[in-house]
């Protein structure tokens, strides 16, 4: 079946490292690839998606490439601030059927000043 | 322009109880997801509806658990006698398109904590 693979947290940087969060996917076919983020006491909110191989999402300087020859859709960050101290989910769906997500484990990422 | 809205936010139960959790899509939305989140864990998809349709209930875990959206807008998640195994966030979301129309964003509501103690 379909599944998700993440880099194992939690992750600790410093404000202005560079952030990579490494996903890795099994799926049938095309799935589209979601970047999930959950900030403390809130819901979770779609940060970026790809939805066929070579795309590139981006959104508040975070990005991520479908990359399908290794599967994967690792997400990175260039210079990381406190703010993004979240908990970060790798998500699939599949191309056919109802849509619904597939997740990974999770990775808390806090970032110190 | 309300996001998804979930109700009760925390909600404890004594094992045995039955339970019931509620969501209100974004308006107009036709599809309409439900996930369970264990602490520590990614969200598990549990069920789907298109309008009122219940198109995929793969993922409940058991007969105890049931779903319904009649008039295809607000969702009720039911569970009864309820296990502690059963504590978790209970996600709702919803989307704009239907099955097989494209890979519409999912909007996530805030969630239902149980605690069945």
């Amino acid at each position: 079946g379909n599944s998700v693979t993440q880099m194992e947290g939690p992750v600790t940087l410093s404000e202005e490292a560079f952030l990579t969060i490494n996903c890795t996917y099994t799926a049938t076919g095309y799935p589209s690839l979601f970047w999930y983020v959950q900030y403390p006491g809130e819901g979770l909110q779609l940060l970026l998606k790809a939805t066929k191989a070579d795309d590139k999402g981006s959104n508040k300087g975070f990005e991520a490439t479908y990359r399908k020859e290794t599967t994967s859709f690792h997400l990175e960050k260039g210079s990381v601030q406190v703010s993004d101290s979240a908990v970060y989910f790798c998500a699939l769906s599949a191309p056919q059927g109802a849509q619904k997500l597939v997740f990974g484990q999770g990775t808390r990422l806090t970032i110190n000043p | 322009g309300a996001g998804v809205s979930q109700s009760p936010r925390y909600k404890v139960a004594k094992r045995g109880q039955d339970v019931a959790l509620r969501c209100d899509p974004i308006s107009g939305h036709v599809s309409l997801f439900w996930y369970q989140q264990a602490l520590g864990q990614g969200p598990e998809f549990l069920t789907y509806f298109q309008n009122e349709a219940q198109l995929d209930k793969s993922g409940l875990p058991s007969d105890r658990f049931f779903a319904e959206r009649p008039e295809g807008s607000v969702s009720t998640l039911k569970i009864q006698r309820t296990q502690q195994e059963d504590s978790a966030v209970y996600l709702c979301a919803s989307s704009q398109v239907r099955q097989g129309q494209g890979r519409e964003t999912q909007y996530f509501g805030p969630g239902t904590r149980l605690l069945v103690l």
